[in-house]
């Protein structure tokens, strides 16, 4: 696609419940991120996938978070038994091997109430 | 891990020029860049520079970086009302070859008439 796709654009889920991201990288870019940006601070790096390589999942808060890529292409990140400490804007990007400079989607405002 | 500081506001006036500063821990960053996000937007990459250079310039836009102190800078000439935005610094491809873009918190440029 033109550009990285994320949907929902917002999702309000109630505390303990799970939700589902979705992100659809630009066609032909291996590496993809994602960040979470909460209200007031900087990026927050939860996990990174590159080809085929596992993935780098260093920045996943905790077990309840986990992420998958399928085909080398979307991804979704999953949250479950959310906490309202979980709400926050969640960036998707993606990058090619031959220029690493990344390119961000809309994000998912996610709000747990 | 890489630790990356920005000041949290700049308030200008619109037709001055904005300088916003960025300073850094990890010398062995080879990619630095400004982000630009405008509010309910994800990041849009304004600019970046190689590590081995010294400034690069790009229409209204300046980028100084001074190894040496650790410091990256994003001039933006005759400052606009469109201007008003966060600006993101980001680093990458530190300490052990990471290619996971490291974030500043932002600084959030207010411009007024």
């Amino acid at each position: 696609g033109a550009g990285v796709s994320q949907s929902p654009s917002n999702k309000v889920t109630e505390k303990g419940k799970d939700v589902e991201l979705r992100c659809d990288p630009i066609s032909g870019h291996t590496a993809l991120y994602w960040y979470r940006q909460s209200l007031g601070q900087g990026l927050e790096f939860l996990i990174y996938f590159q080809g085929n390589s596992a993935p780098d999942k260093s920045g996943l808060p905790s077990d309840r978070f986990s992420a998958e890529r399928t085909g080398g292409s979307v991804s979704t990140l999953t949250i479950q038994r959310t906490q309202q400490e979980d709400s926050a804007v969640y960036l998707c990007a993606s990058s090619s091997f031959v220029s690493p400079e990344a390119f961000f989607g809309q994000g998912t405002r996610l709000t747990v109430v | 891990g890489e630790d990356v500081e920005q000041s949290l506001f700049l308030s200008v006036r619109e037709g001055d020029s904005s300088v916003i500063n960025c300073t850094y821990t990890d010398s062995s960053s080879t990619y630095l860049y400004w982000y630009k996000q405008e509010p309910g937007a994800g990041l849009q990459l304004l600019t970046y520079i190689f590590s081995n250079m010294d400034m690069k310039q790009d229409q209204r836009l300046t980028v100084l970086l001074n190894k040496k102190d650790k410091h990256l800078s994003l001039r933006i000439a005759d400052t606009q009302t469109g201007d008003s935005a966060i600006y993101f610094c980001a680093l990458q491809g530190g300490s052990g070859g990471s290619y996971i873009p490291t974030f500043g918190r932002g600084t959030s440029l207010i411009v007024h008439p």
